[in-house]
């Protein structure tokens, strides 16, 4: 089945306790990115990748990491969270053709205390 | 600066007809996407307008007008299983996905 996995689904950690979500995706998209999603401001874009070894700074990178490694793979790290990142994140994937739409994972919700 | 302004929240009733509209002003146009979100769970893809007007699908229709700078989504045959929130997004020159804030759809029955 085509999809695209994040873990954990849910997470609560503490301030500053250095933390990774991990995206996958089986679909051999070149495309990958990360969004947050808050109420009332819908989804964020963090980073964005456009192949192997290629990231891109989206609207709201500050405070967060990347890195794109493999095709398949595309981990969102924190390195020091603050109660500020608590909220829902999606990984998202896309081919490159003309007429693409992306295809997200089902969320991580993230809780700093 | 980029935009896509549609209404925060709407109501309407099971079996009924609703239109969510979206109106925007981007960098350049490559496309409209529109999707569907339930709450808590992942956005899901609806339709793609990039030529202006009317793509059907089932239950579901967006339109698209360029010189406007404006799309609909309509939602026919209203099922409680429909409400959601309703994104609407425009990809632009540098082919990034540029999100509205959606459009919450209560269903009365």
């Amino acid at each position: 089945e085509a999809q695209v996995t994040q873990n954990p689904r849910y997470l609560i950690t503490v301030t500053g306790k250095k933390l990774t979500v991990t995206c996958s995706q089986n679909m051999n998209h070149e495309y990958m990115s990360w969004y947050r999603q808050d109420p009332g401001l819908g989804l964020r874009q963090i980073y964005y990748s456009m192949n192997v070894e290629v990231t891109d700074k989206g609207d709201v990178p500050e405070g967060y990491k990347v890195s794109r490694k493999e095709k398949r793979n595309f981990p969102l790290i924190l390195e020091s969270p603050s109660p500020n990142q608590t909220s829902l994140y999606f990984c998202a994937s896309a081919s490159q053709g003309p007429h693409y739409g992306y295809t997200f994972g089902s969320g991580t919700r993230l809780t700093v205390v | 600066g980029q935009n896509i302004d549609q209404p925060t929240e709407m109501t309407a009733t099971e079996g009924a007809i609703v239109q969510i509209n979206c109106t925007y002003q981007t960098s350049g146009f490559n496309g409209l996407f529109w999707y569907q979100q339930h709450a808590g769970e992942a956005p899901t893809f609806l339709s793609y307008n990039v030529l202006d007007g009317l793509e059907e699908k089932g239950r579901f229709s967006s339109f698209l007008s360029r010189s406007k700078g404006y799309s609909y989504l309509l939602l026919k045959e209203l099922q409680m299983k429909d409400s959601a929130s309703y994104l609407c997004a425009v990809r632009d020159s540098n082919y990034q996905l540029i999100w509205g804030a959606g459009t919450k759809l209560i269903i009365k029955p």
